[in-house]
């Protein structure tokens, strides 16, 4: 069955603090991998990897996927209060189907 | 380009009714999901229908069950409601190539 794990589950940090949350997973037939940002409502998209070892980066925020080691990391620089949220990695298979991780709750305290 | 919506944003229901929600994707997708979000099981996949077709189910019962009109909406529906049935229901849309933007959620309560 896939399945797809995060750590750590839950997050406090300060301001400024940069963060990295983690994403391991365990899909046949991977297609893609993608994070998500989500405040209190619906899950914003946020970055979807494919290939291994290529960076994507938007701001703060980046990500790398590693498909030797079946993970991915997601980096936050420089914290905000703003940051404070669920992230939720997913991963895509070539049915089309996604599998969502639990999510990482990420607190910023000011 | 609208965003995906959902109607209605919030509904209370009793055990043994059923419910039907809605969802508009965005102009242009084709593809939708439906997932449930609780607390205690994150987001997990319910169906996801494709023009008109359901193309992938998750392990849900059939309590569960969804459709698609030919201009993309899709409405999913739950019989026989059970409080476990608490929980968000979002409703996401795609090009069969891009990832998924999700809608904001209807949030059902079952009391």
């Amino acid at each position: 069955e896939d399945k797809v794990v995060q750590s750590p589950l839950s997050l406090v940090v300060h301001e400024g603090d940069t963060v990295t949350l983690n994403c391991s997973y365990e899909v046949t037939n991977f297609r893609s991998l993608l994070w998500y940002k989500q405040e209190k409502k619906a899950p914003t998209f946020l970055f979807m990897l494919t290939s291994s070892g290529i960076e994507k980066k938007s701001g703060r925020l980046s990500s790398i996927l590693d498909k030797k080691e079946l993970s991915s990391i997601l980096n936050i620089t420089a914290t905000q209060t703003g940051d404070s949220a669920i992230y939720l990695c997913a991963v895509e298979n070539y049915g089309q189907n996604f599998v969502f991780g639990p999510g990482t709750r990420l607190s910023v305290l000011p | 380009k609208a965003g995906v919506t959902q109607t209605p944003r919030y509904l209370i229901k009793t055990r043994g009714q059923q419910v039907t929600l809605s969802c508009s994707p965005i102009s242009g997708h084709r593809s939708v999901s439906w997932y449930q979000q609780t607390p205690g099981q994150g987001l997990q996949f319910l169906f996801e229908y494709f023009s008109e077709t359901q193309r992938n189910k998750g392990n849900f019962p059939g309590r569960f069950s969804g459709r698609q009109f030919s201009n993309s909406r899709s409405e999913m529906n739950v019989s026989t409601l059970e409080l476990g049935d608490s929980a968000l229901y979002l409703c996401a849309s795609r090009t069969d190539r891009e990832t998924q933007y999700f809608g904001p959620g209807t949030r059902l309560l079952v009391l």
